[in-house]
């Protein structure tokens, strides 16, 4: 089975630093996926991580700490915008389908 | 299609009424899943096909949900005497290949269900 542990809420200022993290445990790995999903709105694919390191991808970058079990998605210069679910989902061997975590709601505030 | 599409985006069922969701993927996409996802929670996995193979439902909650893809294209996710519980989002996915490592899942807006 999957576990995966990240906080339930964050609240952020309009123009700071957030660091959004997620632990997790999986039979195997195959990879880890950020998604953002805005209230109401699908899931959007954010970032992909399958070795370890920091994935730059404009404000957003995605590190990944396979020994550790260990994932986080940092976001620069938050704006309002950004107020979201982000969900962490490790990927690991023998499932084909994704297994998300519930999800960090994030609240930036002016 | 562009993306993945979802109908009805709105359901109100009467408890004890059966519901058929539907679920168009972006065309060519191999792989197809369906989730649940209660408010405030994470999407929790429900079923996935290849294709028209039905690969796993070890995800569905009860013998009354049910799901079929016989074309491998349109899927239908079935839930029968609807129950309170059932209230949730239901999302619909699809990706290119049939394995995840480096590959991009792409959500539908899913199917919002409340059983009254």
């Amino acid at each position: 089975g999957q576990n995966i542990d990240q906080p339930t809420e964050m609240t952020a200022t309009e123009g700071a630093i957030v660091q959004i993290n997620c632990t997790y445990q999986t039979s195997g790995f195959n990879g880890l996926f950020w998604y953002q999903q805005h209230a109401g709105e699908a899931p959007t694919f954010l970032s992909y991580n399958v070795l370890d390191g920091l994935e730059e991808k404009g404000r957003f970058s995605s590190f990944l700490s396979r020994s550790k079990g260990y994932s986080y998605l940092l976001l620069k210069e938050l704006q309002m915008k950004d107020s979201a679910s982000y969900l962490c989902a490790p990927a690991g061997t023998g499932r084909r389908a994704l297994t998300f975590g519930s999800g960090t709601r994030l609240q930036v505030q002016p | 299609g562009a993306g993945v599409s979802q109908s009805p985006r709105y359901k109100v069922a009467k408890r004890g009424q059966d519901v058929a969701l539907r679920c168009d993927p972006i065309s060519g996409h191999v792989s197809l899943f369906w989730y649940q996802q209660a408010l405030g929670q994470g999407p929790e996995f429900l079923t996935y096909f290849q294709n028209e193979a039905q690969l796993d439902k070890s995800g569905l909650p009860s013998d009354r949900f049910f799901a079929e893809r016989p074309e491998g294209s349109v899927s239908t996710l079935k839930i029968q005497r609807t129950q309170q519980e059932d209230s949730a989002v239901y999302l619909c996915a699809s990706s290119r290949a049939g394995r995840i490592s480096g590959n991009t899942i792409y959500f539908g807006e899913g199917s919002w269900l409340t059983v009254v």
